[in-house]
Formats: structure tokens, sequence, C-alpha cells
């Protein structure tokens, strides 16, 4: 698959589990993204890697933990989640390293803590 | 801290019509300015886009227009069509910022 994918596409886990999400860009691109999108509300910018360095972390708890280990991958790590924390998590990428230009996409993964 | 406002939130026309959505923004650094589309169970896709250097730019049966004193920008869809029912998002962002603002969305729906 070409462009921008995500495993798991679907994620139902107790409040105790620990998991992973996984994001993968074959474009070739600097900057790596992670976002949440709740029904009715606005794309919430999580996190951003450029580079595999960390530039922005919105404000988000500590039990989203993401990882970079190389400009391809990201990861967002789980543990102790709240059922508020249900969403749609949706991965990016970007080529332009200076922060503006067409961000992809990947089809996300649906999380319900339950 | 910095927002973009998006109006309206449900927009529902008639095939054939055009349609309007208009987005306001808080960061005067801001300087590109992107608009995605979002299908139902799709991830979202870039549409248009412009940057704060130009006031007005077209793709075929979309425009976007940029007012920067006023700090707002919309999407014009003329001829709308069924396939065009969708999410759209209006996002802002700034050069060395990496930090999108994203609107909340406009519902369209246009009818047959």
């Amino acid at each position: 698959e070409t462009g921008v994918t995500q495993t798991p596409r679907h994620l139902v886990m107790g409040m105790t589990n620990k998991k992973s999400l996984k994001c993968e860009q074959h474009l070739g691109h600097n900057a790596m993204y992670w976002y949440k999108q709740s029904a009715k509300k606005p794309l919430e910018l999580m996190f951003v890697y450029n580079f595999k360095e960390q530039t922005e972390n919105n404000s988000v708890p500590s039990r989203f933990s993401p990882e970079c280990p190389n400009s391809s991958h990201l990861f967002l790590h789980l543990h102790t989640l709240q059922p508020e924390d249900s969403a749609l998590y949706l991965c990016a990428s970007s080529q332009d390293s200076a922060g503006t230009g067409e961000q992809y996409f990947g089809p996300g993964t649906r999380l319900t803590v339950t | 801290g910095e927002n973009v406002e998006q109006h309206p939130s449900t927009l529902s026309v008639q095939e054939g019509d055009s349609a309007v959505i208009k987005c306001t923004y808080s960061d005067s650094a801001s300087n590109y300015f992107p608009w995605y589309k979002q299908e139902l169970g799709k991830r979202p896709q870039l549409i248009i886009d412009i940057r704060s250097n130009v006031g007005e730019k077209k793709d075929q049966r979309i425009a976007v227009t940029l007012n920067k004193t006023a700090k707002h920008f919309s999407l014009h869809i003329t001829e709308t069509q069924p396939e065009d029912s969708a999410v759209y998002f209006c996002a802002a962002s700034s050069t060395g910022g990496f930090k999108t603002i994203f609107g909340a969305g406009t519902r369209l729906f246009v009818k047959a």
C-alpha cells in the first residue's frame, strides 16, 4: 500500500490495557503528526515530529506516549486510557519541513475505550 | 491561544447551486491556509490551499479567497454536485510553527 498507512484500523481496549497505534508513510516525507478526531470537534493536533525530533506536544496527557524511531514510522503508545479518549486517531505526514504544506492523512484508527 | 472558527457547521444546497464556507483565524503569523475534504468514513484530503501572498486561487469549480487584514478566508464551490457532499475543514498554519489549527468543519449536503 502506498501513502500513509495505519494499524490497527479498529481497536477496543479496557482502561487498564496497554496498546500501541502504528503509522507508516511511504512518501519520503520529513514530518509526521498525530491528530485526534472526535465527533463535532475540530481535528486536534497531538504531536508533531520533524526529522524524528518532536517539535510539538499539544498539552497531551501522559497516558499518550509518542515514539518516532525514524522518519517513516510513528507510534502512539496508549496506557490507562479513559472513555473520553475514544475517538478516531489520524496520522499524517508532510514533505515541507518549514511547517506549511499539504498533509497526507492515513485512514485512521477507530479507538473505543471501555 | 490560536484558534480557527468555521461557519456554518452544516450547509444544505440544491445541486447546481453555489456553496460558501467561511473561516476566521486569530494568529496574525499564519501564512498558509489549506482546505481539506473528508468524505464519510474516509481520510481528510487536501482540495485547495492558499498562501498569504495571494488573495484568491481557483481550481475548476472551487476557489478560495483570503483577506489577511480581516483574518478571514473562504471556500467557494460552484455548480455543486452530489459528490461534493462531505465535511470540509479549513486550517491555518505558519512557517516554522508546525502547528496546523483546524476549524470545526462544515458538513455540506448537496441535494440532487
